[in-house]
C-alpha cells in the first residue's frame, strides 16, 4: 500500500476565500488523480495528472503534479458553498490508493 | 440510469451474523473493487476484480469474501460480523485498473 499524506485534514473557511490542499508521498506515481466526495455519496473524479510539472484549472480549481511526481497540491480560488466536500488525491502505482483525505467546509 | 449501483445503503446487524452487500455497473467496465471507508474517511481498497478474475486483495480478514458471477457485478459476503467492521462499503467500476473509477453510493454497515 503505497501511503499518500494529504494536509491539512480538515479546513473551514469563508466563502471567497482561496485555499490549497496538499498531497504528498515519498513514492513516485505515473499518474494521480484527484476525486471530490460529498455527504452520502461516492467520491467523484475531479481531474487526472500525468506529467511532473503538469498544471490543470477546472474553473476555480488548479490542480498541479510535482516536477517528480512525488505530490501534487489543489488550489481553489475564492471558494463557495458549493466547494464543500471531501477531498481525494489517489496515485496510480499500478493501482491507485487514496490519501487521507482533506474536509472542506466552506461558510457562507 | 445508476452507473453503480449497490444494496443495501443501510446494513444494521449484530456481531457474529453473515451478510451480503450487492454491486452491479452498467458501464461494460472490466474492473471491479470494493473499498471501505472508516470513520476517519480513509478509503482503503480491499479487493479488485478484471473479468471477474480477482486481482488485487489486500490484507482484509478471511471473513470478507467477494463473488464475481459476471462482468457486471461484484457482491461482497462477510462472516461473523464484528464491531470494527462497521463502516461505509464502497463498490465501484473502471475501464481499466488505471483510469477513473466510478463509485456507487455507498453501503452503511454498523454492527451493534
Amino acid at each position: 500500500t503505497q501511503l499518500l499524506e494529504q494536509s491539512p485534514q480538515f479546513l473551514s473557511i469563508q466563502e471567497g476565500e482561496n485555499l490549497t490542499v496538499y498531497c504528498n508521498s515519498s513514492s513516485v506515481f505515473s499518474s494521480l488523480q484527484w476525486y471530490r466526495q460529498e455527504p452520502g455519496e461516492g467520491p467523484v473524479l475531479l481531474v487526472t495528472v500525468v506529467t511532473g510539472g503538469e498544471v490543470k484549472k477546472l474553473k476555480r480549481l488548479t490542480f498541479q503534479f510535482g516536477d517528480a511526481r512525488k505530490d501534487s497540491s489543489l488550489h481553489i480560488t475564492a471558494a463557495q458553498p458549493g466547494d464543500t466536500g471531501l477531498y481525494l488525491c489517489a496515485g496510480d502505482s499500478g493501482q491507485f490508493y487514496f490519501g487521507t483525505g482533506t474536509s472542506l467546509t466552506v461558510i457562507p | 440510469d445508476t452507473a453503480v449501483s449497490q444494496t443495501p445503503k443501510y446494513l444494521v446487524t449484530q456481531m457474529g451474523n453473515d451478510k451480503s452487500i450487492k454491486c452491479e455497473q452498467n458501464l461494460g467496465h472490466d474492473t471491479m473493487y470494493w473499498y471501505k471507508q472508516d470513520s476517519k474517511k480513509f478509503l482503503k481498497i480491499m479487493f479488485s476484480y478484471n473479468n471477474k478474475e480477482l486481482i488485487i486483495n489486500e490484507t482484509v480478514p478471511n471473513r470478507f469474501s467477494p463473488k464475481s458471477p459476471d462482468k457486471a457485478h461484484l457482491n461482497l459476503h462477510i462472516n461473523s460480523l464484528e464491531l470494527g467492521d462497521s463502516a461505509v462499503y464502497f463498490c465501484a467500476s473502471s475501464r481499466t485498473r488505471r483510469t477513473e473509477a466510478f463509485f456507487g453510493q455507498g453501503t452503511r454497515l454498523t454492527v451493534v
